[in-house]
């Protein structure tokens, strides 16, 4: 079945650049997602990437999408304590039952 | 506001104890779906909802039931819950080609 993966923690400095990296094995995958998850929180869809894309930007978020490696990336700019949380990369495939496969999260540690 | 909202948002109950957590939403989305979050495991669907009086499987149907007999509400039913169904449980819906939309959560404790 399809499989997404992503690192389980990251930690940076208040400032700085984070890079949070996911892959995934559907060859059929349509759109690609980021979730937000804070302590005690739903969870928040911060952008989403559909395949046939190659970058989108918003704001301080950019999503890189290499379709041929299946390799989806999240850079957020200028990184502050509030970003601390748990971030999802998810995947829909081209099924009826519009089902997301989601990573098992990163953890993004931001410190001071 | 558009939102999906889930009740309860806690809830702690002994293993056979029917429970129902709701769900609704006010989009009028046609598409709903109920996910489990599991440490290590991320989210998997359970069971999800094309339309009214339309439900199928997800990846893990086992142990519970479903409904949808009105377009905004989408109960998650266990009829006889057990210990291994402790979770972090997401409702969500959504618009043909457009994000899911999530709900808060609802957290099950079975003992």
């Amino acid at each position: 079945g399809e499989d997404v993966e992503q690192s389980l923690f990251l930690s940076v400095r208040e400032g700085d650049s984070s890079v949070i990296n996911c892959t995934y094995t559907d060859s059929s995958s349509t759109y690609l997602y980021w979730y937000k998850q804070e302590p005690g929180a739903g969870l928040q869809l911060l952008t989403y990437i559909f395949s046939n894309m190659d970058m989108k930007q918003d704001q301080r978020l950019t999503v890189l999408l290499n379709k041929k490696d299946k390799h989806l990336s999240l850079r957020i700019a200028d990184t502050q304590t509030g970003d601390s949380a748990i971030y999802f990369c998810a995947e829909r495939g081209d099924t009826g039952r519009r089902a997301l496969t989601f990573g098992s999260g990163t953890r993004l540690q931001v410190q001071p | 506001e558009a939102q999906v909202t889930q009740n309860p948002r806690y809830l702690i109950t002994v293993t056979g104890k029917k429970l129902t957590v709701t769900c609704s939403q006010n989009m009028n989305h046609e598409y709903m779906s109920w996910y489990r979050q599991d440490p290590g495991l991320g989210l998997r669907q359970i069971y999800y909802s094309m339309n009214v009086e339309v439900t199928d499987k997800g990846d893990v149907p086992e142990g519970y039931k479903v409904s949808r007999k009105e377009k905004r509400n989408f109960p998650l039913i266990l009829e006889s819950p057990s210990p291994n169904q402790t979770s972090l449980y997401f409702c969500a819906s959504g618009a043909p080609n457009s994000p899911l939309h999530f709900g808060n959560g609802t957290r099950l404790t079975v003992t």
